[in-house]
C-alpha cells in the first residue's frame, strides 16, 4: 500500500517568514495530493490540493509543488501569520482503495508574532 | 445542508463494551470512510465504502465492523472495545471518480476506552 512521510514534524518561524513542509510518497499510481490544516480539537480542513497532471498550484499565500519523478510534493506558505499556526497534514490517494487518503504524520507549525 | 455529521461527540466505554459511531451525510456522495487519529499522528483509514452495499477494509480494520445500507449513513461498530481503540474518529465523504476528489470530514467522535 501507499506510504507517506512528512517532514519536519515541527516548524517554528517568525511572522512574515516563509514555511515549507515536504512529503514523499511510495506508490507511483497515486494521483491526488491534498494538504489539510487542523486546529486543536477540530476536523481537518482542506487548504489546497493538486493532481498528478499538474506540477504546481497556487492560492494566495499558499502553493503546492509536485515532482512525480521523485515522488515528492511540498507545501509553501509565504508571509506567515500567527493564525497559520496549526498542524498540517499531507496525503496521497489513487484509484486503488476508492481514492481514500493515506496521510503523513503531520507538521506542527508555530508562527511567532 | 448539514454536510457530514457524527454522533456522539464524546464517549467513554469500558473494556469489552460495544457501541456504534454514527455518520450521516447529505451531500449525495457515493464514497464514505472512517479514519482514526491517535495523539500526535496522522489519520489512518479503518474502513471505507464506494456505494450502498459495498464496503472494504482500510489500513487498520481489526476490531471494527461497518455496513452501508443507504447512501446517507455509514455506521462504525466497535465489537468489544479495547484501550488501544482510544482515539478520535473521523468520518469523511467524497464524490469519487465521478466528481471532485476533495474529502469532507465530519466533526469527529472522541472515544476513550477504560
Amino acid at each position: 500500500g501507499e506510504n507517506v512521510e512528512q517532514h519536519p514534524s515541527t516548524l517554528s518561524v517568525q511572522e512574515g517568514d516563509s514555511a515549507v513542509i515536504k512529503c514523499t510518497y511510495s506508490d507511483s499510481a497515486s494521483n491526488y495530493f491534498p494538504w489539510y490544516k487542523q486546529e486543536l480539537g477540530k476536523r481537518p480542513q482542506l487548504i489546497i490540493d493538486i493532481r498528478s497532471n499538474v506540477g504546481e498550484k497556487k492560492d494566495q499565500r499558499i502553493a503546492v509543488t509536485l515532482n512525480k519523478t521523485a515522488k515528492h510534493f511540498s507545501l509553501h506558505i509565504t508571509e506567515t501569520q500567527p493564525e497559520d499556526s496549526a498542524v498540517y497534514f499531507c496525503a496521497a490517494s489513487g484509484m486503488d482503495a476508492g481514492n481514500m487518503l493515506t496521510f503523513g504524520g503531520g507538521t506542527r507549525l508555530m508562527v511567532k508574532p | 445542508n448539514a454536510g457530514v455529521t457524527q454522533t456522539p461527540k464524546f464517549q467513554v466505554l469500558k473494556t469489552g463494551q460495544s457501541m456504534t459511531l454514527q455518520c450521516a451525510q447529505d451531500m449525495n456522495h457515493e464514497y464514505m470512510s472512517w479514519y482514526r487519529q491517535d495523539p500526535g499522528m496522522g489519520l489512518r483509514l479503518i474502513h471505507y465504502s464506494v456505494g450502498a452495499g459495498i464496503t472494504d477494509q482500510g489500513e487498520v480494520p481489526n476490531g471494527y465492523n461497518v455496513s452501508r445500507s443507504t447512501t446517507e449513513d455509514f455506521p462504525l461498530r466497535l465489537l468489544s472495545a479495547a484501550p488501544s481503540q482510544t482515539s478520535v474518529y473521523f468520518c469523511a465523504t467524497h464524490a469519487g471518480t465521478s466528481g471532485s476528489y476533495e474529502q469532507f470530514f465530519g466533526p469527529g467522535t472522541r472515544l476513550t476506552v477504560l
